[in-house]
């Protein structure tokens, strides 16, 4: 089985620039969920898909972030225009749904604004 | 905000010395634990999870629950130096997602 996969693992990019992440999730795996580890922080929670849908943003910073997951299929989060504090290492997990799945991560995105 | 606490650390053990790692949370209405294990540059890996009160083994792990204290543990026994990482306590409350503690980064000495 596939695990979940994201890319691109490394991205260097100005300030103001635009970025977008992508994730793919375990096939199968209705739930998606992007974290941030910002260095020398806890991973935090960004948003929850449920499929298509948005089940729970309260973690996104602001509206530079946008994240989408069209189809149910695979997630994108744009970051425009980037800014300093957003650089850190992006991960994406999906589950299975039910109580007491444990979610799988995948190898997450290291984000440097410069 | 729910809150999952974990001391940062580092926790320095000998090889073949039990590793003890401990998390509190602040959501009592929370019903599963997870423990995920990450090493430096890699992605968390989910290595053990709880529900009930009491103990639970899976080979040299032992992760421990007392939702009276809020408090969840993790046990390595006959830690290896392959053991050094950061392992992170994860609890969710209802249907929210995982909320994690900052990580214990455990160092086994060979």
């Amino acid at each position: 089985e596939a695990g979940v996969t994201q890319f691109p693992s490394h991205s260097v990019i100005e300030k103001g620039q635009t970025v977008t992440l992508r994730c793919d999730p375990i096939s199968g795996h209705d739930n998606l969920y992007w974290y941030r580890r910002v260095m020398g922080k806890e991973i935090k929670f960004l948003l929850h898909f449920v499929k298509e849908s948005k089940q729970d943003e309260s973690g996104m910073p602001n509206n530079r972030f946008l994240a989408e997951r069209t189809g149910g299929t695979y997630s994108t989060l744009k970051v425009q225009p980037a800014e300093l504090e957003d650089s850190g290492v992006y991960f994406c997990a999906s589950s299975l749904s039910g109580q007491g799945y444990g979610y799988t991560f995948g190898s997450g995105t290291r984000l440097t604004v410069v | 905000q729910k809150e999952v606490e974990q001391n940062s650390g580092p926790l320095s053990v000998p090889e073949g010395a039990i590793a003890s790692l401990n998390c509190t949370y602040s959501d009592r209405g929370s019903q599963s634990f997870f423990w995920y294990r990450q090493y430096s540059g890699k992605s968390p890996e989910l290595i053990m999870f709880i529900y009930s009160n009491g103990d639970k083994e899976d080979g040299r792990f032992t992760a421990q629950l007392n939702k009276a204290s809020q408090y969840v543990s993790l046990l390595i026994r006959d830690s290896q130096p392959s053991d050094s990482a950061t392992y992170l306590c994860a609890v969710p409350s209802g249907n929210t997602p995982l909320v994690f503690g900052k990580g214990t980064r455990l160092s086994v000495i060979a």
